[in-house]
């Protein structure tokens, strides 16, 4: 079956500008995750939507990000007044409400975010 | 405050032979690990994972063992493949307030697999 999807694949955008990134699950998946990896780094926890349940934002690092998941599907994360520190590969990852004995997130390609 | 440490930037590898690539985490709530493997330009792909009710989980050339005392893991590759060269992220999950459900996914910084033919 489709997997994670994510669009654009690629975005540079100027500073200062709004850009909007968009995520879409595996058919089915509850929970969905936002994740980011800037150049050399491991993977950072952005936000995370489980079912009906008031979002996980505690990873994200100021008010310039938001994201919303609309009728438990499709998930935006919005970037207010990129700044160059903003610059990274922006991964979305979907999976089943965890049940006993297993858990795994899959992964979409990632959008490349940078700002000039 | 890295909670979970891939502290092996890189491993070299000949063909055949075992590749293990180690993490170690610091914080006690976590009770689930992943392994995933990422390949340039493409999203990680999940490997294999451990609950902290076991100490070792096998999947073909893949084994995971848990070290819960010493808060360490590692991912046994045998026999290497040059296939398996990428980069391998240690991920760890704590199970949410409820222990109902597990949420985000602390990981590591990764190790680049080299296997040399």
């Amino acid at each position: 079956g489709a997997g994670v999807s994510q669009s654009p694949s690629n975005k540079v955008t100027e500073k200062g500008k709004d850009v909007e990134l968009r995520c879409d699950p595996i058919s089915g998946h509850t929970a969905l995750y936002w994740y980011r990896q800037s150049l050399g780094q491991g993977l950072e926890f952005l936000i995370y939507f489980q079912g009906n349940s008031a979002p996980d934002k505690s990873g994200l690092p100021s008010d310039r990000f938001s994201a919303e998941r609309t009728g438990g599907s499709v998930s935006t994360l919005t970037i207010q007044r990129t700044q160059q520190e903003d610059s990274a590969v922006y991964l979305c990852a979907s999976s089943y409400y965890w049940t006993s004995g297993t858990y795994e997130q899959y992964f979409g390609p990632g959008t490349r975010l940078t700002v000039t | 405050d890295q909670q979970v440490k891939q502290n092996s930037p890189s491993l070299s590898v000949q063909e055949g032979r075992i590749s293990i690539l180690n993490c170690d985490y610091t914080n006690s709530m976590f009770d689930y690990f992943l392994w995933y493997k990422k390949y340039p330009a493409e999203g990680p792909t999940f490997l294999i994972s451990i609950s902290s009710i076991k100490d070792k989980n096998e999947d073909g050339r893949f084994t995971v063992f848990l070290n819960k005392s010493a808060k360490h893991l590692s991912l046994h590759i045998v026999p290497s493949q040059p296939g398996d060269s990428a980069v391998y992220f240690c991920a760890a999950s704590a199970r949410n307030a409820g222990g109902t459900s597990y949420g985000k996914l602390t990981f590591g910084q990764g190790t680049i697999l080299t296997v040399h033919p």
